[in-house]
């Protein structure tokens, strides 16, 4: 299984660009790299995902290192909803195998 | 609407008794998974199902069972075993590919007292 490793908290202004940083060095060839978030009391909500290249979707981007040893989430322009704890995952045959997340503070 | 739905929401249990959280998808997911979130920590995997009638343990399976007899369900029973069974519950469900987003269900909060 994929071990994550990524920083306890970041903080960020709103309508400013957000860097999330994970390292995960154990990553096999064929795991996926997941990004979700949660809020308190919720369940985690799917970010985005991918293999080797850099991913975009309507909620964020997700840029590969070309080792594959770690990836980067970028939310190009933080709002007060974003604020929540990041979890970035392997999915190794779908299975998911979480760390402890960067908690998001955005503030306004 | 489609989607994954845990209860009961909230669940308070006298120590020493057994209890069964539900876990119910109509995603058609063949995958399904049980994690465990204690406060401040990130989800640890309890057990998690790829087929029906076939299930693996995940790292903390000891003190939990679980069964999956149809698709859409897979309930998580918390034994008088787990030593420390208070904690949030959740459940998650995707197809087996890697490539494809796991759905969570909202979770369930047991309280043991």
């Amino acid at each position: 299984d994929a071990k994550t490793t990524q920083p306890n908290s970041m903080e960020s202004n709103e309508e400013e660009p957000v860097h999330l940083p994970c390292n995960h060095s154990t990553i096999s060839g064929t795991d996926y790299i997941h990004w979700y978030r949660q809020l308190p009391s919720q369940g985690p909500e799917y970010v985005i995902h991918g293999l080797t290249s850099n991913v975009n979707n309507r909620m964020a981007s997700l840029a590969i290192a070309e080792d594959r040893k770690s990836s980067t989430l970028i939310l190009h322009r933080a709002t007060l909803r974003d604020a929540a704890v990041y979890y970035c995952t392997g999915a190794s045959y779908g299975k998911l195998t979480f760390g402890q997340g960067t908690i998001l503070t955005v503030h306004p | 609407d489609g989607g994954i739905t845990q209860s009961p929401k909230y669940l308070f249990r006298k120590e020493g008794q057994n209890v069964t959280l539900s876990c119910e998808q109509n995603l058609n997911h063949d995958a399904m998974y049980w994690y465990r979130q204690d406060p401040g920590q990130g989800l640890r995997l309890i057990y998690y199902s790829q087929i029906v009638n076939d299930f693996q343990k995940g790292d903390i399976a000891e003190g939990y069972s679980v069964s999956r007899e149809k698709k859409e369900s897979f309930p998580l029973t918390v034994t008088s075993a787990q030593k420390n069974p208070t904690a949030f519950y959740l459940c998650a469900s995707s197809n087996r590919a890697s490539n494809t987003e796991a759905f969570f269900g909202q979770g369930t909060r047991l309280t043991v007292v």
